[in-house]
């Protein structure tokens, strides 16, 4: 089947704007992963969910990010209030379990907050 | 915050050429692994290595990793202008996320 896929590809918001990120991943992958790319850095962990539990969310940089997986399936990444410094390209991975394994990407979401 | 650190932080090499990668890290790991990233799309993995292994081959590529040093190495043999990309390496724990690096800019010329 069809690889990990996020939408949208391209996000322009304003500053308070809410925005919110869909990321599918590969069916029958129980984990799936949030990261936050800047410009020129590495990927960043931001959230990890095993099905529909969210087990670490350590990465988080405040109480304005959220993310949900209800049915263990599709998962959207929502940025309430975004702020400038929360333009980024945010990276979705999915795979069969937390570190052990390869982590299949999706293409990614550019965010900027003007 | 990013645990491995890869270096050189950008490489340029002629097409044909060997190109070489390495990455530290600080905390024990249970395994390492090798994405590249071209520019724009997202990340693709190249390979893993667990921590009671010292190398590993998968086609053009060989990984090697010390853990008495906290360091792998990435080598990309007879380079192409297709593998200019973004490396990075990511470190695995037992039950905690991958962290990745900063990554290498590596660009082959024809």
């Amino acid at each position: 089947g069809a690889g990990v896929s996020q939408s949208p590809r391209y996000k322009v918001a304003k500053r308070g704007q809410d925005v919110a990120l869909r990321c599918d991943p590969i069916s029958g992958h129980v984990s799936l992963f949030w990261y936050q790319q800047a410009l020129g850095q590495g990927p960043e962990f931001l959230t990890y969910f095993q099905n529909e539990a969210q087990l670490d969310k350590s990465g988080l940089p405040s109480d304005r990010f959220f993310a949900e997986r209800p049915e263990g399936s599709v998962s959207t990444l929502k940025i309430q209030r975004t702020q400038q410094e929360d333009s980024a390209v945010y990276l979705c991975a999915s795979s069969w379990g937390l570190a052990d394994y390869e982590q299949y990407f999706g293409p990614g979401t550019r965010l900027t907050v003007t | 915050s990013q645990q491995g650190e890869e270096d050189p932080q950008a490489l340029s090499i002629q097409e044909g050429e060997n190109a070489t990668m390495n990455c530290s890290y600080k905390t024990s790991i249970n395994n390492l692994q090798w994405y590249r990233q071209n520019s724009g799309r997202g990340l693709v993995h190249l390979i893993l290595i667990r921590s009671n292994e010292r190398e590993k081959h998968s086609g053009r590529l060989r990984v090697t990793l010390d853990t008495s040093k906290k360091s792998s190495s990435l080598l990309i043999t007879a380079s192409r202008a297709a593998d200019t990309a973004s490396y990075f390496c990511a470190t695995g724990g037992t039950n905690t996320p991958l962290v990745f690096g900063k990554g290498t800019r590596l660009s082959v010329i024809a």
